[in-house]
């Protein structure tokens, strides 16, 4: 599995883009990379997948280095609703989930 | 969509006594996971169910745990006997399909354990 780092925290003020870093320097070729978010006191919830080329939802959008080693996770406009611990995990084509430490997002009004 | 559900949120039991988590997935779903999270160890996956058969339970602590699914809509996990470590939030998350990497899993709200 690929080893994952990623910022303890970070700060936005609201309305404001946020990126969020992943360095994920041992990703295999036929790994996805899903972006998880987990909300105060609730479970974790999808962001965002890709494998190769950027992607956008109407949740976020994911930019992918073109050697695969990191990505980043860009919310256009933060709200205080996306106070939460963002996930990178890259998955081997299974179903095992590893989450890492995550960030740790706040967001100011 | 209910979304999947799981009972008791809350449980709070003393050190020796058996406990049953219960899960309901999403209608459909053919993919049944229990995870657990804790502050030291973070969220670590527990058992790995696809179409009720047990998958992988490598990360089933010890004995003490067990997990069912009898029927596709219906799962639970057992500890017994608990022991104060046990202290967690466990998640139960289902998804469709079988072990495709871009299916996304949908986590319930977590049931609160506590052993005293």
């Amino acid at each position: 599995d690929a080893k994952t780092t990623q910022p303890n925290s970070m700060e936005s003020n609201e309305e404001e883009p946020v990126h969020l870093p992943c360095n994920h320097s041992t990703i295999s070729g036929t790994d996805y990379i899903h972006w998880y978010r987990q909300l105060p006191s609730q479970g974790p919830e999808y962001v965002i997948h890709g494998l190769t080329s950027n992607v956008n939802n109407r949740m976020a959008s994911l930019a992918i280095a073109e050697d695969r080693k990191s990505s980043t996770l860009i919310l256009h406009r933060a709200t205080l609703r996306d106070a939460a611990v963002y996930y990178c995990i890259p998955t081997s084509g299974t179903y095992k989930y590893i989450f890492g430490t995550g960030t740790r997002l706040k967001v100011l009004a | 969509d209910a979304g999947v559900i799981q009972s008791p949120r809350h449980e709070v039991t003393e050190m020796g006594q058996e406990v049953t988590l219960r899960c309901k997935p999403i209608s459909g779903h053919n993919s049944l996971f229990w995870y657990r999270q804790t502050m030291m160890r973070g969220l670590e996956l527990l058992i790995y169910f696809n179409n009720n058969v047990p998958i992988d339970d490598s990360g089933m602590p010890e004995d003490r745990f067990s997990a069912k699914m009898p029927n596709a809509s219906f799962s639970t996990l057992k500890i017994q006997p608990s022991e104060p470590r046990d202290s967690a939030v466990y998640f139960c998350a289902s998804r469709t399909a079988g072990a495709s990497s871009y299916n996304e899993q949908f986590f319930g709200p977590g049931t609160r354990l506590t052993v005293l």
